[in-house]
């Protein structure tokens, strides 16, 4: 199992520019999930989708900001245009949903993240 | 209103067991408790979860104590390497609370020494 893979590791970029954010989660998980971490805010939830339907897209910050999932296997975040303050590391997660008796355990699988400098 | 309040950050010692507590006055009846690890330039990465009394696994214990109003991370006998943020989580494991319990906040900077 590979985990969950970000692309690219680093991305830096001038203002205004297109920023695009690539996931793919480990095979078999129905969540995905899109977090964003600075020092100032910790890590945020940006949105995530069930099954490829985003569910809660309440953390997304402002217009600037999208995010797809065209299929099981790969998902996107978008900034357009990029400014300064984007800057953080954005990380993606999945989980797959476990159901039986027991403890509910649907721990989230991260990935190594996405460094993004604005400048 | 947060969900949960754990300290900014912690020290200890090589070898000491360290107890990380975190608070969640407002737990719902279906709430579990999720406790993740961090480390410099790595996503967070789940270390235990528990509903009551206590859990352990190979790497820590949970204390959970009845009222479920706080619960007890437990590291035994650390070394350098566990130094790294923890986060405690509260919130619906099969995410029926949606947004519930995937807040992760800032964290438990815990930083052990030789």
């Amino acid at each position: 199992d590979a985990g969950v893979i970000q692309s690219p590791r680093h991305e830096v970029t001038e203002m205004g520019q297109e920023v695009t954010l690539r996931c793919k989660p480990i095979s078999g998980h129905d969540y995905l999930f899109w977090y964003r971490q600075t020092m100032m805010r910790g890590l945020e939830l940006l949105i995530y989708f069930n099954n490829n339907v985003p569910i809660d897209d309440s953390g997304m910050p402002e217009d600037r900001f999208s995010a797809k999932m065209p299929n099981a296997s790969f998902s996107t975040l978008k900034i357009q245009p990029s400014e300064p303050r984007d800057s953080a590391v954005y990380f993606c997660a999945s989980s797959q949903l476990l159901t039986g008796g027991g403890y509910g355990n649907s721990p989230l699988h991260f990935g190594n993240g996405t460094r993004l400098t604005v400048t | 209103l947060a969900k949960t309040t754990q300290p900014i950050s912690m020290d200890s010692y090589e070898g000491q067991e360290v107890n990380i507590t975190c608070s969640h006055n407002n737990i719902a009846t279906n709430d579990y408790i999720t406790w993740y690890q961090q480390f410099p330039s790595q996503g967070p990465r789940f270390i235990i979860q528990g509903y009551k009394t206590k859990v352990t696994n190979e790497v820590a214990s949970l204390f959970i104590p009845a009222d479920r109003k706080s619960s007890t991370l437990s590291l035994p006998r650390v070394s350098l390497s566990d130094t790294a943020v923890y986060y405690c989580l509260v919130g619906d494991p099969f995410f029926r609370g949606g947004a519930d319990g995937l807040t992760f906040g800032k964290g438990t900077h815990l930083i052990i020494q030789p």
